[in-house]
């Protein structure tokens, strides 16, 4: 059974672009989410979808989006980029959602890997 | 907000040491949970704890849910090789709010 994809694996941008990044969740599952990891402040959930909605949301600007297709991919889109958005973007696919139940049955990509100059 | 106090920030034992490590908040969590991450690699769930004092076990790592519902320890004991990596405690609230801590990284000394 393939695992969660990410794409691209890495990604060099400049401020004041944007970037799309992707995500194929493990076949079957239904809810994605979304985390940023950066060495100042770790790890931090961004959102989480399921069957297209947005279900629950992080503390992080509207420069930050997401959104979910038909076939449970999910997009994530940064606008106008800033320095302090380089991180490891994590995408993590499972088959329940809701709070516990998500953390139970997720399983995390490699990441996309953003550096903003 | 709500903020997770990871400690040790790193750790230098010997193979075959037992391992501790804590998670510290001012805020009470409904949901504590352990992960481990490799490098090039995403976290991956090793504890799940649900009630305040329960203690769980998974092979050689034991958590623990602290009676006040503000902290959480993990333990492992008798350290092998492939133990190194980023340990990452979470707490989620009763909004399905997820917080992380910033991790404890393990090294094992030859």
């Amino acid at each position: 059974k393939a695992g969660v994809t990410q794409t691209p694996r890495y990604l060099i941008k400049t401020r004041g672009q944007q970037v799309t990044l992707s995500c194929s969740p493990i076949s079957g599952h239904r809810s994605v989410s979304w985390y940023q990891q950066t060495p100042g402040q770790g790890l931090q959930f961004l959102f989480e979808y399921f069957s297209e909605t947005q279900r629950n949301k992080g503390n992080f600007p509207g420069r930050f989006s997401g959104r979910q297709f038909s076939n449970s991919r999910s997009e994530m889109n940064v606008s106008t980029l800033e320095l302090g958005d380089s991180a490891l973007y994590l995408c993590a696919s499972s088959l329940r959602a809701g709070g516990r139940y998500t953390q139970e049955t997720q399983y995390f990509g490699p990441g996309t890997r953003l550096l903003v100059l | 907000g709500q903020q997770l106090n990871q400690s040790p920030q790193s750790m230098f034992i010997q193979e075959g040491e037992d391992v501790s490590m804590n998670c510290t908040s001012s805020s009470i969590f409904n949901t504590w949970l352990w992960y481990k991450q490799d490098p090039g690699e995403g976290p991956v769930l090793l504890i799940a704890l649900y009630k305040a004092g329960e203690l769980t076990s998974n092979g050689r790592l034991t958590a623990q849910f602290g009676i006040t519902r503000k902290d959480s320890f993990l333990n492992i004991s008798a350290s092998i090789p492939s133990d190194v990596g980023i340990y990452f405690c979470a707490g989620m609230n009763r909004d399905d709010k997820i917080i992380f801590g910033k991790g404890t990284r393990l090294h094992i000394l030859p």
